[in-house]
């Protein structure tokens, strides 16, 4: 079966680092990426691993293990405006993205 | 400010009625996507449209009707609709990489539908 899990909630403190982990069982592999999504919103694209290894994008990275099945993303000098669900999915052989339920991220002061 | 509009962005429906959602994008994709996003659940693919034509239709009951009359324009007629369908009903658009999708989609603000 396909399945990508990613924790439900997780917080932090605003100026810090948080890594959200996402480990995924698929039928194939065309690329890892990551949306994010604030409350009432539409998901927005943050980014895209095809290769192993980090992707750095301002505050934002992403990494990728093929072999393990396993990408995170991180955020740091984290914002109140990070405060958001955060999306992992990935792309199986048929080119549709398999999506994970998200994890909600809260950011406190 | 995605590109992509939905509307209505909020609709309450009896079981017995028929309503529609529209999306329209802005961003000369050629592909389109109905995605349904109930809370703590993953969003489930719907329906696809590479170049107008359907090409994927993930076992979606028949009560949920895809239209799409050009690149730019997809509709979503809804009718004898279960309680069990209340949830945030996403569009998407992407271009294509000849046939593929290169998997970064641009969404809409959802429609949020709920059946009584």
């Amino acid at each position: 079966g396909q399945n990508i899990d990613q924790p439900t909630e997780m917080t932090a403190t605003e100026g810090a680092i948080v890594q959200i982990n996402c480990t995924y069982q698929t039928s194939g592999f065309n690329g890892l990426f990551w949306y994010q999504q604030h409350a009432g919103e539409a998901p927005t694209f943050l980014s895209y691993n095809v290769l192993d290894g980090l992707e750095e994008k301002g505050r934002f990275s992403s990494f990728l293990s093929r072999s393990k099945g396993y990408s995170y993303l991180l955020l740091k000098e984290l914002q109140m405006k990070d405060s958001a669900s955060y999306l992992c999915a990935n792309m199986d052989s048929n080119y549709q993205l398999i999506w994970g339920a998200g994890t909600k991220l809260i950011i406190k002061p | 400010e995605t590109g992509v509009t939905q509307t209505p962005r909020h609709l309450v429906m009896g079981m017995t009625n028929k309503k529609s959602l529209k999306c329209e994008q802005h961003l000369g994709h050629n592909a389109m996507y109905w995605y349904k996003q109930s809370a703590k659940k993953p969003l489930e693919l719907m329906f696809v449209y590479n170049f107008k034509e359907q090409t994927e239709n993930n076992s979606v009951p028949s009560r949920f009707s895809p239209e799409c009359p050009n690149s730019s324009h997809l509709f979503l007629h809804l009718h004898t609709l279960q309680p069990e369908d209340s949830a945030l009903y996403l569009c998407a658009s992407s271009q294509l990489d000849g046939f593929a999708n290169t998997g970064e989609l641009f969404f809409g603000e959802g429609s949020r539908l709920t059946v009584l």
